[in-house]
């Protein structure tokens, strides 16, 4: 159980182009979803936190307007880089939470990530 | 704010041996949750053990060990009979307390790169 699905793995794009990325839970209502950035040999950074039909939280320093999420429903968040350039290529992993598990605190549970090369 | 320091970029064990990773941490929260994660060259997060601030015991997962030490804020995986698949990076994250529908935030470490030899 508690399996996280994330779409596409692989993504390139040309510079100015908007990607979509789907992060879906598959057995579990996810009332919290959390997307991360993760360059190579490197940890991961919180970009957003975001709890179904409400607005995400944004980390210090990321920009909302570049990168929109939105958790429509219990099951999928999307993350929106828009106009992307370069410097936007990483990993973007995606975690999600169905509230407190047997040991009374919010597991995440994590995606397989997307790599996206911007050109 | 919390931090978390991991303080060995790389590390790495001879098979079958035991290998210590290092953590510390820093909050001012009394109630909060330690976790050590594993991403394979796959890059999928693993989790591998977590513990309980509110527990004294530490936390034992077949082969792998913790050392809580919370006055010291610190937190140590050890890793026994260390096998050819635990090669990958290992992150130590902090979670402090949150209410059931909000989610609680990870803060990560920097990661330790462990390499297991032949």
């Amino acid at each position: 159980g508690a399996v996280v699905s994330q779409h596409p793995s692989r993504v390139i794009c040309k510079s100015g182009t908007s990607v979509k990325i789907e992060c879906r839970s598959l057995d579990f209502q996810a009332t919290t979803m959390f997307w991360y950035r993760q360059f190579p040999k490197q940890s991961l950074m919180l970009m957003a936190t975001s709890n179904e039909g409400s607005k995400a939280t944004y980390e210090q320093g990321v920009e909302k307007d570049k990168f929109l999420i939105n958790h429509a429903s219990l099951t999928l968040s999307t993350l929106t880089v828009t106009s992307a350039h370069p410097e936007d290529s990483s990993f973007y992993i995606c975690s999600a939470s169905g509230g407190w598990t047997s040991g009374g605190y919010n597991e995440q549970f994590f995606g397989p990530g997307t790599r996206l090369t911007v050109l | 704010a919390q931090t978390v320091t991991q303080s060995q970029p790389e590390m790495s064990v001879q098979e079958a041996e035991t290998v210590t990773l290092s953590c510390t941490y820093d909050t001012s929260e009394s109630n909060y949750y330690l976790f050590w994660y594993k991403q394979p060259p796959s890059r999928q997060m693993i989790l591998v053990i977590r513990q309980e601030a509110y527990k004294q015991q530490n936390a034992t997962e077949n082969r792998f060990s913790v050392n809580f030490q919370k006055a010291a804020k610190s937190f140590s995986l050890k890793i026994s009979d260390s096998q050819l698949g635990d090669t990958a990076m290992y992150f130590c994250a902090f979670m402090e307390s949150a209410p059931y529908n909000q989610g609680g935030k990870l803060i990560f470490g920097q990661g330790t790169e462990l390499s297991v030899k032949p």
